[in-house]
């Protein structure tokens, strides 16, 4: 049963415009969220993280917006750029977790 | 440089051959794990470790065996391997152990079982 859920396998965006990636989960012992990214042929490397204590989290280009009552998450990209051109995995924990547990992924496209 | 290296990157090999991939990372970490992305499935953790001879089971963990006899090294073992361990393994760190952690990842290690 997939806790943590990405319902858009693919995106594409214009180069400088708006990159919006959701992301939905279902288990309400999830307090911490986070953003991974990954390039082909690599390992993800970890983005930008909300703690459930908050619902906005900024890292330059990179916002996270989390809404607990509905229960999803998304991640912002202003402006996009080409070399965001990636998979982007959502994953989700809590205090005394021994795992994070992630989405299926969303490829992010930008188009120059 | 900080990291959590894999080898092999690439392997195919044959139902049943024993085969081992390492993990090693340089960051003093006490929490190591292992994790199968595979098309539409994301990733999913097969194995993970808190310390040195501390192992437990993640969500995948049939066919797969793993040890921790040094805090640095978590080797992922596959004593039978079957065409359905095809996949893209990831070994992954983390330097918090209880609670939410940002985990750090090795390049990945595509395995192929004919």
């Amino acid at each position: 049963d997939q806790q943590v859920k990405q319902n858009s396998p693919s995106l594409s965006v214009q180069e400088g415009r708006i990159s919006i990636l959701n992301c939905d989960y279902t288990n309400s012992m999830f307090d911490y969220f986070l953003w991974y990214k990954k390039y082909p042929a690599e390992g993800p490397t970890f983005l930008i993280s909300i703690s459930s204590i908050k619902d906005k989290n900024e890292d330059g280009r990179f916002t996270v917006f989390l809404n607990k009552s509905a229960k999803h998450l998304s991640l912002h990209i202003v402006p996009s750029q080409p070399g965001d051109s990636a998979v982007y995995f959502c994953a989700a924990s809590w205090a005394g977790a021994n795992n994070l547990f992630f989405g299926t992924g969303t490829r992010l496209t930008v188009i120059p | 440089e900080a990291q959590v290296t894999q080898n092999p990157r690439y392997l195919i090999t044959v139902t049943g051959k024993k085969l081992t991939v390492t993990c090693s990372q340089n960051m003093n970490h006490e929490y190591m794990s292992w994790y199968r992305q595979d098309p539409g499935l994301g990733l999913r953790q097969i194995y993970y470790s808190m310390n040195v001879e501390v192992t437990d089971k993640g969500d995948v963990p049939e066919g797969y065996k793993v040890s921790r006899k040094e805090k640095r090294n978590f080797p992922l073992i596959l004593e039978s391997p079957s065409p359905n361990q095809t996949s893209l393994y990831f070994c992954a760190s983390s330097l918090r152990v209880l609670g939410p952690y940002e985990q750090y990842f090795g390049p990945g290690t595509r395995l192929t079982v004919t």
